[in-house]
């Protein structure tokens, strides 16, 4: 299946905060700091929000963070809002190849 | 603006062969490693193919490995993905992605393109 482990789902309500796991190897995510995470609401392209673990894009609202600790990383959004209902995909890159998560739906309640 | 626009998909049957292409636009091409990534039907995110900037290096994902190629050509700024032996688990919306500058991120994909492979 996919190479990185993620919850199915988690959800919140808004204002609250929800974190989303990534669960790695010593292949990926334990040797590389090179894990992003992507945005993809219903119908659209997924769109970067974290890189390198921990890292935003131009554009991207600081209520989004990374972090990583051994072969797992997070993704944590604060204050949710309606708009961030969307599926959300871990990546980690390592020197050959790069491997993605299973996705987590988030449903903002 | 950064644009990334694939085209080139269709229904196939298995076995057969489609090339896909991704015309880039708003950055310098030839710069940038690209990388194909596709979606299947309901299902997550699948890493394809990445080619370096040059085109010098190329990587495969296990399950495509002898059966795509990547290419590029800096001069038209366009990305290419030669599928052959086209199997039914190969259907899928196929997106073009770039790296995000200075690093191994991908920063901006396209609108993707749909490759059904059915009898």
């Amino acid at each position: 299946q996919f190479a990185l482990t993620q919850p199915p789902s988690v959800s919140g309500s808004p204002g609250q905060s929800v974190t989303i796991s990534c669960t790695g190897t010593s292949s990926d995510v334990v040797t590389y700091n090179r894990v992003s995470w992507y945005q993809q609401p219903p119908g659209t392209s997924p769109k970067l929000m974290i890189y390198a673990v921990s890292n935003r894009p131009s554009g991207v609202p600081d209520r989004f963070s990374g972090s990583k600790s051994g072969n797992t990383a997070s993704l944590t959004i604060s204050g949710l809002q309606a708009e961030d209902e969307a599926d959300y995909y871990c990546s980690s890159y390592t020197s050959t190849r790069r491997v993605f998560g299973g996705g987590t739906k988030l449903i903002v309640l | 603006e950064v644009q990334l626009l694939e085209s080139g998909g269709g229904l196939v049957h298995p076995g057969g062969s489609l090339r896909l292409s991704c015309a880039a636009s708003g950055f310098t091409f030839s710069t940038y490693a690209m990388n194909w990534v596709r979606q299947a039907p309901g299902k997550g995110l699948e890493w394809v193919s990445g080619i370096s900037f040059g085109g010098d290096d190329t990587f495969y994902a296990d399950s495509v490995k002898g059966r795509f190629t990547i290419s590029r050509d800096n001069s038209k700024n366009t990305l290419h993905l030669q599928m052959s032996s086209l199997r039914v688990e190969d259907t899928a919306v196929y997106y073009c992605a770039k790296y995000i500058d200075g690093g191994v991120d991908l920063d901006y994909w396209g609108q993707g393109t749909l490759v059904t492979v059915s009898s």
